[in-house]
């Protein structure tokens, strides 16, 4: 069961270049989301997509951008990295409906220096 | 605004020493409230879902309660292995609010 995979693992970026972070998960799941983890901060969530075919922001979503390929793929896209981009990212799906849990990816490591 | 805050921050037992970690919210709407453990360069990992006031769940040297302000996972005897972070998560819908964690650390 690969549940849902993240690629990749680790990135270095340099200040302005762009980047995707790939997430897919085969467990037939209709939401999908991804968040950031910072020091002290806790999961902030930046994009949701509750199905195929929407995307929402979350709380903290300037400077990504997001994808719903299909029902298995969530892509994020930084186009300018910042330093302040630097941070933990989880991808993370769940069947969709209200009270069910989410499933976790294992996170890419991102620095932008 | 929807909240949920985690405490201790840090939490040092000794190896079957007792403890609670506690979780408290507001938030409109709860549709489930989750503890997840989370190890070291890993995604979080499910531990329990609540999703009414009265309601536990356990599992192993674990107990989770709800009230319908806090959520507190009480912790039996622990081992080192049990070392980790231990997020809470409240459910409104579509998303899901998110608390510091507690990180614990359990010494032989």
């Amino acid at each position: 069961n690969a549940g849902v995979t993240q690629t990749p693992k680790f990135q270095v970026l340099k200040t302005g270049q762009s980047m995707t972070l790939q997430c897919a998960q085969d467990m037939n799941h209709n939401s999908m989301y991804w968040y950031r983890q910072d020091p002290g901060m806790g999961l902030r969530l930046i994009y949701y997509s509750a199905s195929e075919g929407t995307t929402d922001k979350g709380e903290v979503p300037n400077g990504y951008n997001v994808s719903r390929l299909n029902k298995r793929e969530f892509s994020l896209r930084l186009e300018s990295a910042a330093p302040s981009q630097t941070s933990v990212y989880f991808c993370a799906s769940r069947p969709g409906a209200k009270g069910e849990k989410l499933f976790f990816g294992s996170g890419t490591q991102l620095s932008v220096l | 605004e929807d909240q949920v805050t985690q405490s201790p921050e840090a939490l040092r037992l000794q190896e079957g020493e007792s403890s609670s970690l506690n979780c408290s919210y507001t938030v409109s709407g709860l549709r489930g409230l989750f503890w997840y453990r989370q190890d070291p360069g890993k995604g979080p990992e499910f531990l329990f879902t609540l999703y009414s006031a009265g309601e536990e769940k356990e599992k192993e040297r674990l107990k989770a309660t709800l009230t319908k302000k806090e959520s507190f996972l009480h912790i039996t005897a622990p081992k080192p292995e049990d070392s980790a972070t231990y997020l809470c998560a409240v459910n409104t819908g579509n998303q899901f609010y998110f608390g510091t964690g507690t990180s614990l650390t359990v010494i032989p």
